[in-house]
């Protein structure tokens, strides 16, 4: 089983969709989890933590689930400026290494 | 505040050259340091990680090897290229402690091997 499994996308959403990627972890000593984003032929980029107690910025909102060892991420009302691959991140604390997902694809279309 | 370089942007080897690409790290110290290996089109592929100066973890067996020789500078090298070594390679850093300990990125090398 791979550390951390994304669905596998893409996903292909009209402008103005809401659009919910997961994502499954298997360490369940983590304690840090992020939700990354990456531009074509770009580096990745932090997009939001993800916190036990949930939390939103602007159309983002993003939820950790211990018990389930699951971490979603909700865009609303879809940009095409929103294409990109969103990748999710943990890490398991102290010097453990921090371990990506392969990523999930997004196509925002007009 | 912390920065991380990573160079060259772009590189064209010849099968069967050598390679050495550096990284380094300032404004902070003792960092986590990775390299990472995307392929076109595939997902972040961890090749090493390192927790401290000399210690270096390898994640796929490969022909490529790291080094740490100081606290804040992480080196990728190989002795002989393959095709299958082109690739994005990106460097990345995160703290040691304490949670909220994300990864920061070098803006990455584009490897291409003929």
């Amino acid at each position: 089983r791979k550390e951390v499994e994304q669905d596998p996308g893409p996903f292909n959403v009209p402008e103005g969709a809401t659009v919910a990627f997961n994502c499954t972890y298997s360490n369940s000593a983590s304690q840090s989890f992020f939700w990354y984003r990456q531009d074509c032929r770009k580096e990745p980029k932090l997009l939001m933590s993800v916190y036990s107690s949930g939390n939103e910025d602007g159309r983002f909102t993003a939820q950790l689930n211990r018990a389930s060892q699951y971490i979603s991420l909700l865009i609303r009302d879809s940009k095409l400026s929103d294409s990109a691959t969103y990748l999710c991140v943990v890490n398991a604390g102290g010097g453990f290494k921090t371990i990506f997902g392969a990523g999930t694809r997004l196509f925002v279309k007009a | 505040s912390q920065t991380i370089h990573q160079w060259p942007a772009t590189l064209v080897q010849p099968v069967g050259s050598p390679l050495s690409l550096e990284c380094t790290v300032e404004g902070t110290s003792n960092p986590n340091l990775y390299w990472y290996r995307q392929a076109a089109g595939r997902g972040l592929q961890l090749l090493f990680y390192s927790v401290g100066i000399g210690q270096i973890s390898s994640e796929v067996p490969q022909n490529l090897s790291a080094s740490r020789p100081q606290d804040r500078q992480f080196i990728l090298s190989s002795k002989k290229l393959l095709l299958s070594d082109s690739g994005f390679y990106l460097c990345a850093w995160s703290a040691t402690r304490g949670f909220g300990t994300e990864a920061f990125f070098g803006q990455g090398t584009r490897l291409t091997v003929v």
